[in-house]
């Protein structure tokens, strides 16, 4: 069964522009949440996806955006890069069956450099 | 708000040393604990959970119990291999069970 897969693996972008980053689930998995890692903040919750509407969402400005698709596959976009949005994004499925036991799988993650 | 106390790294242990990585935190309700593990270049894997209080998660000679009276889930394993070398991050879930709450990570380096 494949994994969680983020693309792309690295992006580099400049002040100002915008970019998207993908995420497909595990086959079968109804649940994808974004999570952004940084040397300085550590890992933070972004948002939270479940039957293409956003479930929960973190402390980020409104530049920070996702979506989920029908397939489940989820995007997540960041309008107006600045410096400090140079983070790895990291993208997590889940069955969300309700089980007490879920278990949440995570992809390698994306590389983001704004220059 | 909840939050997660991580002992500092980097550790840096000799193989067949004796590990402790601390975890402490703060929270409302019964949250579940989860130890997570990142390998270089990779994302994070689930190493272990506990979901209520004395229960003892354990996974690949790894071990951590849940304890509600000192509000800590610390890591150890009794003795690391050169493979164990990563970094590790104590979390926590106290209200949507895919929104984890992480500590700051520790970075472990076993030499041979």
């Amino acid at each position: 069964k494949a994994g969680v897969t983020q693309t792309p693996r690295y992006l580099i972008k400049t002040r100002g522009q915008q970019v998207t980053l993908s995420c497909s689930p595990i086959s079968g998995h109804r649940s994808v949440s974004w999570y952004q890692q940084t040397p300085g903040q550590g890992l933070q919750f972004l948002f939270e996806y479940f039957s293409e509407t956003q479930r929960n969402k973190g402390n980020f400005p409104g530049r920070f955006s996702g979506r989920q698709f029908s397939n489940s596959r989820s995007e997540m976009n960041v309008s107006t890069l600045e410096l400090g949005d140079s983070a790895l994004y990291l993208c997590a499925s889940s069955l969300a069956d309700g089980a007490t036991n879920e278990k949440l799988f995570f992809g390698s993650g994306t590389q983001l450099s704004v220059l | 708000g909840d939050s997660v106390t991580q002992m500092e790294g980097p550790v840096t242990l000799s193989e067949e040393a004796f590990l402790t990585i601390n975890c402490t935190y703060t929270a409302t309700g019964y949250p579940s604990l989860f130890w997570y593990v990142q390998y270089p270049g990779e994302g994070l894997q689930l190493l272990l959970k506990a979901t209520k209080a004395d229960d003892k998660g354990s996974n690949k000679g790894f071990e951590a119990t849940y304890r509600k009276e000192t509000t800590s889930f610390h890591l150890e394993k009794g003795s690391v291999q050169v493979s164990d070398s990563a970094v590790y991050f104590c979390a926590l879930n106290s209200g949507s069970a895919r929104q984890l709450t992480f500590g700051s990570g520790t970075q472990l380096t076993v030499l041979p």
